[in-house]
């Protein structure tokens, strides 16, 4: 009953440096989302996919890549991490547009701390 | 475009009273579903509750109740008989039909239970 996997759960990078986080859900869920949560901020959406090979631009985009070659997998990567990203990291999934409409179902975070 | 509105940063309840925590939301879709989520100290987000607009009734999940009053566009979450396990972030969030992907989330009200 594994629902939505993060992996790493902690990570700490250099100003610099790149890294990929991973999501993985077992629902066969269309939607994926990736949202990071700062103080304060509330839950703010970088990037989403609506379904295998598509990903589109969320409030926060910049500074993150995404792919979705894979209907359960969605990654989000630093290509050249910068101290704003420290972060925690949600990855979230659900069904479709199907009413009644569908919660989210979310992993557990992951904390970034950028040095 | 659609907006949640959470007015209560923090709020603070004695252990078994009843509590509300309020939530307003704008959108000019006639179909939409709001939830609430729970975020505790140890991070995850859970889904507690849901509402659809077309629903009649109130949401009721165990000690969790929705009071929906489509003309005020409120769906403020109602809990009752507070236990110390219910301290936690409490987010709203709705989300759109016609298409929309994307849910919006409130920034959330912290909620401290007192013994």
């Amino acid at each position: 009953n594994a629902g939505v996997t993060q992996t790493p759960k902690f990570r700490v990078l250099k100003t610099g440096q790149s890294m990929t986080l991973l999501c993985a859900q077992d629902m066969n869920h269309e939607y994926m989302y990736w949202y990071r949560q700062d103080p304060g901020m509330g839950l703010r959406l970088i990037h989403y996919s609506v379904g295998e090979g598509t990903t589109a631009k969320g409030e926060v985009p910049d500074g993150y890549n995404v792919s979705r070659l894979k209907k359960q997998n969605f990654l989000l990567g630093l290509e050249s991490a910068a101290p704003s990203q420290t972060s925690v990291y949600f990855c979230a999934s659900s069904y479709s547009d199907a009413r009644p409409y569908q919660p989210q179902h979310f992993g557990d975070g992951t904390r970034l701390s950028i040095l | 475009a659609q907006k949640i509105t959470q007015t209560q940063p923090g709020m603070f309840v004695q252990e078994k009273e009843a509590v509300t925590l309020d939530c307003t939301y704008d959108t000019s879709d006639p179909s939409y579903g709001l939830f609430w989520y729970k975020q505790p100290s140890s991070g995850e987000m859970i889904f507690l509750i849901y509402q659809g607009s077309y629903d009649q009734q109130n949401a009721t999940e165990g000690r969790y109740s929705l009071n929906f009053q489509k003309a005020r566009k409120s769906a403020n979450l109602v809990i009752s008989a507070s236990q110390l396990g219910d301290s936690a972030m409490y987010f709203c969030a709705m989300r759109v039909g016609g298409g929309s992907y994307i849910p919006t989330f409130g920034r959330g009200t912290s909620l401290i239970v007192h013994p």
